[in-house]
């Protein structure tokens, strides 16, 4: 089974511009969450989605959104980019979605501002 | 709300020896509680989840986690360290109150030959 895939791995963003992520779970999870990790915050959850709905949100600023397709697939977006966005951004698939379920984690987005 | 602490931000031990790391937790409800390990610029890896029954968790590498509630703890041990067990790890809580995980900072575990 293929694990958690995050497209792309690396990514250098200029300040004020807006980014896309995405994420395809596991096949047959329908859960998606997003993290940031950073050294001096850790990691931070952003928000998580289930079967297209955000189901819950973290505490970040509006510019931070994300969405789910109906095949699971999750993008998250970046608008009007800071630098103290730079961070590494990891999205979790769990199934199906409960709370006592393991999450399995992509690689990761590096994305770096200047 | 929930909270997780791991109070050393960094441990060493030799090879061969026994380690812990520990974790404590605060929550509402009663607790799903989780270990994972980062090996550097990797994602999070599954170790071992405790959701209830035995109170001695057995998960992949060899690694182990014992659920205290009365302390609310939930130490991650093994019996003899490897030196490719160095890596970050991270304590994680969720509950039945159907809230998200919650991380620890995260541990440096740093075994030496």
């Amino acid at each position: 089974k293929a694990g958690v895939t995050q497209t792309p791995r690396y990514l250098i963003k200029t300040r004020g511009q807006q980014v896309t992520l995405s994420c395809s779970p596991i096949s047959g999870h329908r859960s998606v969450s997003w993290y940031q990790q950073t050294p001096g915050q850790g990691l931070q959850f952003l928000f998580e989605y289930f079967s297209e709905t955000q189901r819950n949100k973290g505490n970040f600023p509006g510019r931070f959104s994300g969405r789910q397709f109906s095949n699971s697939r999750s993008e998250m977006n970046v608008s009007t980019l800071e630098l103290g966005d730079s961070a590494l951004y990891l999205c979790a698939s769990g199934s199906p979605g409960l709370a006592s379920n393991e999450q399995y984690f992509g690689p990761g987005t590096r994305l770096t501002v200047t | 709300a929930q909270s997780v602490a791991q109070p050393e931000d960094q441990v060493n031990v030799a090879e061969g020896n026994p380690l812990t790391v520990k974790c404590t937790y605060s929550v509402s409800g009663n607790p799903y509680l989780f270990w994972y390990v980062q090996y550097p610029n990797r994602g999070l890896q599954f170790l071992l989840k405790y959701i209830t029954g035995d109170n001695l968790v057995k998960g992949s590498y060899g690694f182990e986690a014992e659920f205290n509630k009365s302390q609310t703890s939930f130490h991650l041990k093994k019996p003899s360290a490897l030196v490719s067990d160095s890596a970050l790890y991270f304590c994680a809580v969720s509950s039945d109150y159907g809230q998200n995980f919650v991380f620890g900072p995260g541990t440096r575990l740093s075994v030496l030959p």
